[in-house]
């Protein structure tokens, strides 16, 4: 079962704009991942945010997480070609060693 | 540097067959977990080891087996292919929460393997 659900699926946007990704999960958590997948390529981890976070930052990303909507968003400014992926988030479902991902959201940002 | 690896990177089977496709890393993480990916399903787990003797299994374990007998490798089997099992086949892994630290339950994923059953 998909704990987390990216929304939207996809989006195009142009380079130098911002893209937000937002995720939604249905249970409690320990912590919230986002993962980034190049085309063909295994995913690498991008930032996490603990439960008791409200919001993290790191290089050009920015991520909230709201537990009482359960749900996290993904901002990335300053887009780049080199962002274009896929972009999953994962959950911790109460706490576990294991992670629940989502289907992903596609990513274009065009030169 | 660690690293996770996965092989083969391709492989072409027929019904019926037995396949084994191996994954090892070299971060000596405790946990080790398989996955496959298709489209409109995302990642799904199939069987999981959170350390040497211990297996587990995932949402989508059925046809498929794993062993672990070494901290680095966790290979999967599938007994007899089925052309549904055709796939993206991702390895990943993560240190214990035990082991503490500020990166949690982060995982590290291999390159992937893609299986093609006919």
């Amino acid at each position: 079962s998909q704990q987390g659900e990216e929304d939207p699926q996809a989006l195009s946007i142009q380079e130098g704009e911002n893209a937000t990704m937002n995720c939604s999960y249905k249970t409690s958590i320990n912590n919230l991942q986002w993962y980034r997948q190049n085309s063909g390529r295994g995913l690498v981890h991008l930032i996490l945010i603990r439960s008791n976070e409200r919001e993290k930052h790191s290089g050009r990303l920015r991520v909230t997480l709201d537990t009482s909507k359960k749900s996290s968003s993904l901002l990335i400014t300053a887009s780049r070609a080199a962002d274009t992926a896929s972009y999953f988030c994962a959950t911790d479902k109460g706490g576990s060693e294991k992670l629940v991902f989502g289907k992903g959201m596609k990513l274009t940002v065009n030169p | 540097d660690a690293e996770i690896t996965q092989s083969p990177r391709h492989k072409i089977t027929e019904t019926g067959r037995q396949v084994t496709l191996a994954c090892h890393q070299t971060w000596n993480h405790n946990n080790m977990f398989w996955y496959r990916q298709d489209l409109g399903h995302g990642l799904r787990l199939i069987h999981y080891s959170y350390g040497v003797q211990d297996t587990n299994k995932g949402e989508v374990s059925d046809g498929y087996s794993v062993s672990r007998s070494n901290t680095e490798d966790l290979p999967l089997t599938l007994e007899s292919a089925a052309s549904s099992q055709t796939s993206v086949y991702f390895c990943a892994s993560s240190a214990a929460r035990a082991a503490g630290g500020p990166r949690g339950n982060e995982q590290f994923f291999g390159p992937g393997t893609r299986l093609t059953v006919l």
